[in-house]
């Protein structure tokens, strides 16, 4: 069964350093978003990506987040100069469309970020 | 604006009790999806079941099962005889479909701990 990948699981930064978190969305999928879970805290929409460019985004997608499909499978999100309350795992999900199918959009295993 | 309010923040059994996971959402769109989630320890989400708004009918999978009830807004989440290994986070989740918003409304979440 297809699913999103994520790379890497995990990542530690200094605060002030640019990440940039990959995402391999499923093949035939349209749609592609990030989410954010502070630990503990529930899931959080970040941005969604459609035809090369942001469909929606939310008010944690500050001007230090950035997203970008730089080929035909990958999807990243940048994050330019790392705080302390960046820390989270983020999650990709992809979906055929913007509707919901069954399934819903599938979600990726996360990359969980620690800013030191 | 979407809410999805999961009122109980942790839920404790033992094994072989059933338990059920409440679920409120409010939203102005008469069309819309809602789904729960499965989180465990090791942090990826789960898809467990999607449920469009015109479609009442409560559905059991195995030992789950879910009632959907809009006079209430709500869409609850009930465990039959319960396992060590669902203890989890389990998200509730809201998706609408009219304009453009394609995002994922989480839930803040239950803490499920099954006990042998």
């Amino acid at each position: 069964e297809p699913e999103v990948t994520q790379t890497p699981s995990h990542q530690v930064t200094q605060m002030g350093q640019e990440v940039i978190l990959r995402c391999v969305p499923i093949s035939n999928h349209l749609y592609f978003y990030w989410y954010r879970q502070i630990l503990g805290q529930k899931v959080e929409f970040l941005v969604s990506f459609y035809n090369n460019e942001i469909s929606e985004k939310s008010e944690i997608f500050d001007d230090q987040f950035s997203v970008e499909r730089p080929d035909g499978s990958n999807f990243t999100l940048k994050i330019r100069s790392t705080k302390l309350e960046d820390s989270a795992m983020y999650f990709c999900a992809s979906s055929p469309t913007g509707r919901s199918l069954p399934g819903g959009q599938y979600f990726g295993p996360g990359t969980r970020l620690l800013v030191l | 604006a979407q809410k999805v309010t999961q009122a109980q923040t942790e839920i404790s059994v033992v094994e072989k009790e059933d338990v059920t996971l409440d679920c409120v959402y409010e939203t102005r769109d008469t069309t819309y999806y809602l789904f729960w989630y499965k989180q465990p320890p090791s942090g990826e989400l789960v898809f467990l079941i999607r449920r469009n708004s015109f479609d009442e009918q409560n559905e059991i999978s195995g030992r789950y099962s879910w009632n959907f009830q809009k006079s209430t807004s709500s869409f609850n989440f009930t465990i039959t005889a319960s396992q060590v290994v669902d203890s989890a986070v389990y998200f509730c989740a809201l998706h609408i479909s009219s304009g453009s918003a394609r995002q994922l409304t989480f839930g803040s979440g239950t803490q499920l701990t099954v006990l042998p």
